[in-house]
This record gives C-alpha cells, sequence and structure tokens, in this order.
C-alpha cells in the first residue's frame, strides 16, 4: 500500500516551453503534498508544500510564477514548469501524507521526474 | 528545525549487519527521529522512525541513546539492494504548520560490497 506514481517519468524540452509533472496516490488520500527538487550528487531541496483545495506554500527562493502547482483533488498534485530554461534541469520528486501532523505520519515518495531543457 | 550529522560515506559487505550513526545533540523533547533511504535515480523511502524506545520492523531497526542525543539504524544483514542514501531527520509532529516538511541533509552513502 502506500504507492505514489509521477508521470512523466522523464522529459526533455526545449527552452521557453512549459512541462507539466502529476503526482498521484494511488491507493490513499493525501492530505498534504509536496514537491522536491534534486541536482545532481546533492540532496533533496523542498521546493513547496500543498493542501487539496488551497494554495501552495513555496519554501523561500522558489518562485511560485515559475513554479506552479494544482491540488485539485486527494490523489493528484500537479507541478508545471513555465517557461523551462537549462538550470532548472533536475531530478523533480513528489510525496505525499496521511496524516501530516500526526506522529505516526510518514511520506510516501514517487519515483521522480528527470527533466532536461534543451 | 534540530540538525543531524551522519558521516558521509560507510562501506559494509553483504550479508554483514550495518550500523549507521546519526548525531542530534540538539533533539528536543517532542522530536521524532525518521530515517529514510534514497536508492540511486529513485525517490526517497520510509525506513523507520521512533521517539524514544527503540523500534524494530521489517527493513531495519532503530537503536535510540538513552539521552536522544545520537541513534543508530541496523541494518541486520546488508544486500547489495541496501545500498543507497540513507537520511537521518528529526521532525516534530505537534509544531504544525510547514512543519509537518522534512529537511533533508546530505545523509549517508551506504555502499555493499558483495
Amino acid at each position: 500500500g502506500a504507492v505514489v506514481s509521477q508521470h512523466p517519468s522523464r522529459v526533455i524540452c526545449k527552452s521557453g516551453t512549459s512541462v507539466k509533472i502529476e503526482c498521484r496516490s494511488l491507493d490513499f488520500q493525501a492530505t498534504t503534498m509536496f514537491w522536491y527538487r534534486q541536482f545532481p550528487k546533492q540532496s533533496l531541496m523542498l521546493m513547496a508544500t500543498s493542501n487539496e483545495g488551497s494554495k501552495a506554500t513555496y519554501e523561500q527562493g522558489v518562485e511560485k510564477d515559475k513554479f506552479l502547482i494544482n491540488h485539485a483533488s486527494l490523489t493528484l498534485s500537479t507541478l508545471t514548469v513555465t517557461s523551462a530554461h537549462p538550470e532548472d534541469s533536475s531530478f523533480y520528486i513528489c510525496s505525499a501524507s496521511v496524516l501530516a501532523g500526526v506522529s505516526t505520519d510518514t511520506q510516501y515518495f514517487g519515483p521522480g521526474t528527470r527533466l532536461t531543457v534543451l | 528545525d534540530a540538525k543531524t550529522t551522519q558521516p558521509n560515506s560507510m562501506e559494509s559487505n553483504e550479508e554483514e549487519p550495518v550500523h549507521l550513526p546519526c548525531n542530534h545533540s540538539t533533539i528536543s523533547g517532542t522530536d521524532y527521529i525518521h530515517w529514510y533511504r534514497q536508492l540511486p535515480s529513485q525517490g526517497p523511502e520510509y525506513v523507520i522512525h521512533g521517539l524514544t524506545s527503540n523500534v524494530n520492523n521489517r527493513m531495519a531497526s532503530l537503536a535510540i541513546a538513552e539521552d536522544r542525543k545520537s541513534s543508530t539504524l541496523i541494518l541486520h544483514r546488508a544486500t547489495l539492494r541496501d545500498a543507497a542514501v540513507y537520511y537521518c531527520i528529526l521532525r516534530d509532529p505537534n509544531s504544525g504548520g510547514s512543519n509537518y516538511k522534512l529537511t533533508f541533509g546530505k545523509g549517508t552513502l551506504l555502499t555493499v560490497n558483495p
């Protein structure tokens, strides 16, 4: 149980185009979803936290107009990288939390999406 | 968030136990100790978490020092599939708000030799 999927797993796009990444919780309802970015040889950096039906909370330094997050349902969140540039090339990972704030809460991570911007 | 300190890398042999240490000397009384691991080119995977008592599950054991300033993740018999980066993270579920988030450090890169 507690499976999170991401689509696509890999995407290559031209500079200036927009890319949408989907994150789905397959067998549970996620109250909170998180989006992370990971550059080569570095650790995960949290980009934003989103709750279903409300606006995402972005971490300091993350441009909310460039990284659009929509959390339309308890099982789906999307991240759109608008006007992508080569420096946006990275590994994007989402996670979903069932009981955020509860001691037994854990985050379940998707397999990641490798974005390459040419 | 209270910080954790882990060795950059460790090596182990297949079929042998592995003890991955984590120091968290500034841990607060309500911080839980979480461990996640990340296999190459994959998203992180939850391993185990605990507060004060030692914890066991099918993946690993977590030994927590009596003063809670350090903990050790124990893999009882390492396999090649256990080669990953292991992250020790502190979380306070009672803080609310954005403190639900996980803050990843650099973790420990575990290499398992056949």
